[in-house]
């Protein structure tokens, strides 16, 4: 299934790195977001995009920039992070942002080891 | 009290037998109800929406109990293939874009 795409799949960066991951959806979806899921922990959304605009920004540290250049692509730029932000950080689109019908696909995740 | 809450398990399950676990939400203004399977290594994908009557998909039924705030899924007849994580996910009224994800009950089926 390809519909929404994510590289790297893995990542290991050093605290002074500066990375970027990748998203690419496939489906002509509106909305876009990055969530990170940490073991046992449930997924916390981190960006919201809608069209290319960000709605949502959930207090997330400034050492992660996300971008959407337009709807079909979403960045996060990593830089300066710390060991507890190693996670799998995953790309979800949706149809649209609002709506009874707003099931999010998923992309298969980045897996980040911050050393 | 976090705001929607699962049992981690594991649910160790004969293959054939019936499991069945909840889940509980704190927002009375949730509006929407879903649950999300997640296999190992994998990303979470819907596996369905949770209507106010209840609904059934194959071996699969989900109920809503919005007096007692909890949501519920009952998969019959177990599969080797059932084995994963069940995600609750609750939309709620005020936030109509963002979902709120509980930390998932892993369930293993077991030959």
């Amino acid at each position: 299934e390809t519909g929404v795409t994510q590289t790297p799949r893995h990542l290991v960066m050093g605290m002074t790195n500066k990375k970027s991951l990748k998203c690419e959806q496939h489906l002509g979806h509106n909305a876009m977001y990055w969530y990170k899921q940490s073991a046992k922990k449930p997924l916390e959304l981190m960006f919201v995009y809608s069209l290319e605009e960000r709605v949502e920004n959930n207090s997330v540290p400034s050492r992660f920039s996300p971008e959407c250049p337009n709807s079909s692509h979403l960045f996060l730029h990593l830089h300066t992070l710390q060991p507890e932000d190693s996670a799998l950080y995953l790309c979800a689109s949706s149809q649209r942002l609002a709506g009874d019908i707003n099931e999010q696909f998923f992309g298969p995740g980045t897996r980040l080891t911050v050393l | 009290r976090k705001e929607v809450e699962q049992d981690p398990g594991p649910f160790n399950v004969p293959e054939g037998a019936t499991v069945a676990f909840n889940c509980t939400y704190s927002n009375s203004a949730s509006q929407s109800f879903f649950w999300y399977r997640q296999d190992c290594r994998k990303e979470p994908k819907l596996l369905m929406s949770v209507y106010s009557s209840g609904n059934e998909d194959g071996r699969f039924t989900a109920q809503l109990n919005r007096a007692s705030q909890y949501i519920s899924l009952l998969i019959r007849d177990s599969k080797l293939s059932d084995s994963a994580t069940y995600l609750c996910v609750v939309r709620v009224m005020d936030s109509n874009y963002q979902l709120i994800w509980g930390a998932g009950t892993k369930l293993i089926i077991k030959p």
